[in-house]
């Protein structure tokens, strides 16, 4: 059985540009949360879509946005980049909700603003 | 929302030593409580969990139980190996919270030969 997969693995953009990211969750699995994980911050929770429907949203600014198609796949989205955004973003998936089974996590996308 | 303190690190042990990482949350509600471990340049892996409480969650040789009444959830480990040296966090999921895991910081282990 697949993992959670997300493209790329490394980008490179410059401050002001804008970035997309995907994620393909495991088959089967509906409900996709985001993260950033940084070396201050820690990780923390961005967004979770279900069934292509936004359900929880953490406080992070208006750039930060998702989406969710009909085959559960989900993109994150980051428009003006800053400096701060340098992060690795986690993608993560579960069945249904993560309150039995957690949630499975991709090995991320590591992004640098330049 | 949910919060979560856990110790600081890093934890430096000798291989075969036994592995305690505290970790204790606050939370409305009921939530479920995560274990998860990062390995170097990867993601996160679901170690173990425990959804209500007293619930004891399990899994390679790690165990943690979940504390309602002191609203804990350590980690533990009789004898660790060099390749459990990684970073460990803890999770509590839902309750008033809702949809989310919220992590602590996370526990650096390093286990020497």
């Amino acid at each position: 059985k697949a993992g959670v997969t997300q493209t790329p693995r490394y980008l490179i953009k410059t401050r002001g540009q804008q970035v997309t990211l995907s994620c393909s969750p495991i088959s089967g699995h509906r409900s996709v949360s985001w993260y950033q994980q940084t070396p201050g911050q820690g990780l923390q929770f961005l967004f979770e879509y279900f069934s292509e429907t936004q359900r929880n949203k953490g406080n992070f600014p208006g750039r930060f946005s998702g989406r969710q198609f009909s085959n559960s796949r989900s993109e994150m989205n980051v428009s003006t980049l800053e400096l701060g955004d340098s992060a690795l973003y986690l993608c993560a998936s579960s069945p249904n909700t993560g309150r039995d089974y957690g949630y499975t996590f991709g090995s991320g996308t590591r992004l640098t603003v330049v | 929302g949910n919060s979560v303190t856990q110790m600081e690190g890093p934890v430096t042990l000798s291989e075969e030593a036994f592995l305690t990482i505290n970790c204790t949350y606050t939370a409305t509600g009921y939530p479920s409580l995560f274990w998860y471990v990062q390995y170097p340049g990867e993601g996160l892996q679901l170690l173990l969990k425990a959804t209500k409480a007293d619930d004891k969650g399990s899994n390679k040789g790690f165990e943690a139980t979940y504390r309602k009444e002191t609203t804990s959830f350590h980690l533990e480990k009789g004898s660790v190996q060099v390749s459990d040296s990684a970073v460990y966090f803890c999770a509590p999921y839902g309750g008033a919270a809702g949809n989310k895991l919220t992590f602590g910081g996370g526990t650096r282990v390093l286990v020497k030969p």
